[in-house]
């Protein structure tokens, strides 16, 4: 059965840059040949998709995270990994990963990991 | 950008009654519609794709339709679990949108 767990710390400084990991177990990056999904959700709020990529390295973004997104994938880890640079209090969220099924939707997801922006 | 406008925000019934969620998107989507469901502290959870497609494991009283522009999920009779808040998302080559959110609560 597929598993999802993001990772990265939890307490994020204005101006510097969100990092978080996504492990992927019980299968392989490898062997879906569709886009991994990195989604957020604010408190209190809706889902907002970051961007997504597929294990050759391709990518694509949010066209308003663009310029503050880089997704890589690290295949022999069996991980893929979000960084977002420049973060402001209006970044804090739940950052989920998330996994492609039937082709591009995303299923299953990590259980979310919560970062705050704040000095 | 594909906007998709989810109504009611909210939507207030009791177990056993039939739930109509709709979906609305700002330009046809063509059948490239999903639908999750999200509860309280869990991560958001596949339940219908391509419009109309079942995920597995999903409980037949869940169905869905539309196509283009507008959208339909089902749930024809309420279970004390289903209360939870129902997102549709749109997929393309140039990127993902969600709904808002719909937020199905008990009467």
């Amino acid at each position: 059965q597929l598993q999802l767990q993001e990772s990265g710390p939890g307490l994020v400084k204005p101006s510097e840059t969100l990092s978080l990991t996504c492990t992927v177990s019980g299968g392989s990056i490898s062997s879906r040949s569709y886009y991994w999904g990195w989604i957020r959700q604010p408190p209190g709020k809706g889902l907002e998709w970051i961007g997504s990529i597929h294990y050759s390295g391709n990518t694509f973004y949010n066209s308003s995270l663009k310029s503050r997104v880089t997704i890589s994938v690290d295949t022999s880890k069996n991980q893929f990994s979000l960084k977002l640079s420049s973060v402001t209090a209006a970044d804090t969220a739940v950052y989920y990963c998330a996994s492609p099924t039937y082709f591009n939707w995303f299923d299953p997801w990590g259980q979310g990991t919560l970062v705050t922006v704040s000095s | 950008e594909i906007v998709l406008t989810q109504s009611p925000g909210t939507l207030s019934l009791s177990p056993g009654e039939r739930a109509t969620l709709s979906c609305r998107a700002s330009q046809s989507v063509s059948f490239y519609l999903a639908w999750y469901q999200q509860k309280p502290g869990q991560a958001p959870r596949l339940l219908i794709y391509d419009a109309s497609n079942r995920a597995t494991g999903i409980p037949a009283r869940f169905s869905a339709s539309g196509s283009g522009t507008d959208f339909t999920l089902t749930i024809s009779s309420l279970e004390p679990e289903d209360f939870a808040v129902y997102y549709c998302q749109h997929r393309s080559n140039w990127g993902n949108t969600f709904g808002q959110g719909t937020k199905l609560e008990i009467k």
